[in-house]
């Protein structure tokens, strides 16, 4: 099992720019998320999936765009990249109700935007 | 105030020694809580979950404090691969969405 993939791991790009980040899970989860992570911060939820088919807003959606393509993959689109939005991304999964709602959480893509 | 604040340290401690430290959280209503590591520039991983009881698991012990809002982590016996930031993570009203604090470094020296 490779739990959760993501790529590419690292980025840079121009502001202005788009790109798409994309996840792939193998362990079956129906919910999916997306994370950013900055220094002195806690990881802060973009946008998430509860299930294929679904998607909602999490607490910093601003300038971000998602897709949950299936079951297995979720990805986070910048339509027009800005500096602010340089940060480690994180993509994670889980299966609701089971044990403690333990979320898996992929190797991160450093992005940074010029 | 952030729903979850821990102190950011770094923590510097000897091998062997113990180490602990606290998470303070926002939402009287939060129902789960929990202790991620994430070693430097890695992914986080849940460590493990807080229980009202308190709970511990080798080394590792738990707290809640659900009257004053916070949750403790002890680690005992320090070892070098402890060395790591370790997150709190609150489960609010939800049931998908987690709150992190900014972590706490721990730095174990020989």
């Amino acid at each position: 099992n490779a739990g959760v993939t993501q790529t590419p791991k690292f980025q840079v790009l121009k502001t202005g720019q788009s790109m798409t980040l994309q996840c792939a899970q193998d362990m079956n989860h129906n919910s999916m998320y997306w994370y950013r992570q900055d220094p002195g911060m806690g990881l802060r939820l973009i946008y998430y999936s509860a299930s294929e088919g679904t998607t909602d807003k999490g607490e910093v959606p601003n300038g971000y765009n998602v897709s949950r393509l299936n079951k297995r993959e979720f990805s986070l689109r910048l339509e027009s990249a800005a500096p602010s939005q340089t940060s480690v991304y994180f993509c994670a999964s889980s299966h609701p109700g089971q044990g403690a709602n333990e979320q898996f959480f992929g190797p991160g893509t450093r992005l940074t935007v010029l | 105030r952030k729903e979850v604040e821990q102190d950011p340290g770094p923590f510097n401690v000897p091998e062997g020694a113990t180490v602990a430290f606290n998470c303070t959280y926002s939402n009287s209503a939060s129902q789960s809580f929990f202790w991620y590591r994430q070693d430097c520039r890695k992914e986080p991983k849940l460590l493990m979950s807080v229980y009202s009881s308190g709970n511990e698991d080798g080394r590792f012990t738990a707290q809640l404090n659900r009257a004053s809002q916070y949750i403790s982590l002890l680690i005992r016996d320090s070892k070098l691969s402890d060395s790591a930031t370790y997150l709190c993570v609150i489960l609010g009203g939800s049931d998908y969405k987690l709150s992190f604090g900014a972590g706490t470094t721990v730095t174990v020296r020989a």
